[in-house]
């Protein structure tokens, strides 16, 4: 594997389930990522680990867990979720956490479907 | 008002064509500007990086950064079926954090 995956591709649940999405990077970096991205809307920041310590939480509903085991894994725990919180679930992770040309690298997503 | 404007689209435009796609920002603060590239069931890809205001070439593509007026641009010389994706602009001052627009699909027909 290269690069950045995650798992599952696709996941749908129900409004009482719990479910994780997993993160794992390739590329030795020290910062990951957890983005929200809703059709038309730009992406939103939910998580920032460096170092497998949480330095950015914006404001997340606690019904999101996230975990950094290790800093190549990333996990979001998802638990009662509402069907406003489906959309595409993307993690990235960078070389470290700088301004200016700190290329964040892209996994392909989990598209979430809450019913 | 958002921090950074960018439309949706989509934009459709024939095959051979150049493209234009922009963003407008309202923090005078930024000065990294980046356009990633996300294909349909991908996640983004970087795709051009400037640092403060100018011109940037690669190939095809031609970034530029007008800071006076809160404008940034991606040209794309010669529009190939396979460029059809979403662009995203992305911005940031001195914090790691991006700032981003809502992505505008574009679509090359051959």
């Amino acid at each position: 594997e290269t690069g950045v995956t995650q798992t599952p591709r696709h996941l749908v649940m129900g409004m009482t389930n719990k479910k994780s999405l997993k993160c794992e990077q390739h590329l030795g970096h020290n910062a990951m990522y957890w983005y929200k991205q809703s059709a038309k809307k730009p992406l939103e920041l939910m998580f920032v680990y460096s170092l497998e310590e949480r330095v950015e939480n914006n404001s997340v509903p606690s019904r999101f867990s996230p975990e950094c085991p290790n800093s190549s894994h990333l996990f979001l725990h998802l638990h009662t979720l509402q069907p406003e919180d489906s959309a595409l679930y993307l993690c990235a992770s960078s070389q470290a956490l700088a301004s200016g040309q700190n290329e964040q690298f892209f996994g392909p997503g989990t598209r979430l479907t809450v019913l | 008002q958002k921090e950074v404007e960018q439309d949706p689209g989509p934009l459709s435009v024939p095959e051979g064509a150049i493209v234009s796609l922009n963003c407008t920002y309202s923090n005078s603060a930024f000065q990294y500007f980046m356009w990633y590239r996300q294909y349909s069931r991908k996640g983004p890809e970087l795709l051009m990086y400037t640092y403060s205001s100018g011109n940037k070439e690669d190939g095809r593509f031609t970034a530029q950064v007008d800071k006076s007026s809160k404008y940034i641009s991606l040209f794309i010389r010669d529009s190939q079926p396979s460029d059809s994706a979403t662009y995203l602009c992305a911005m940031s001052g001195s914090n790691y954090q991006l700032i981003w627009g809502a992505g505008t699909k574009l679509i090359i027909k051959p």
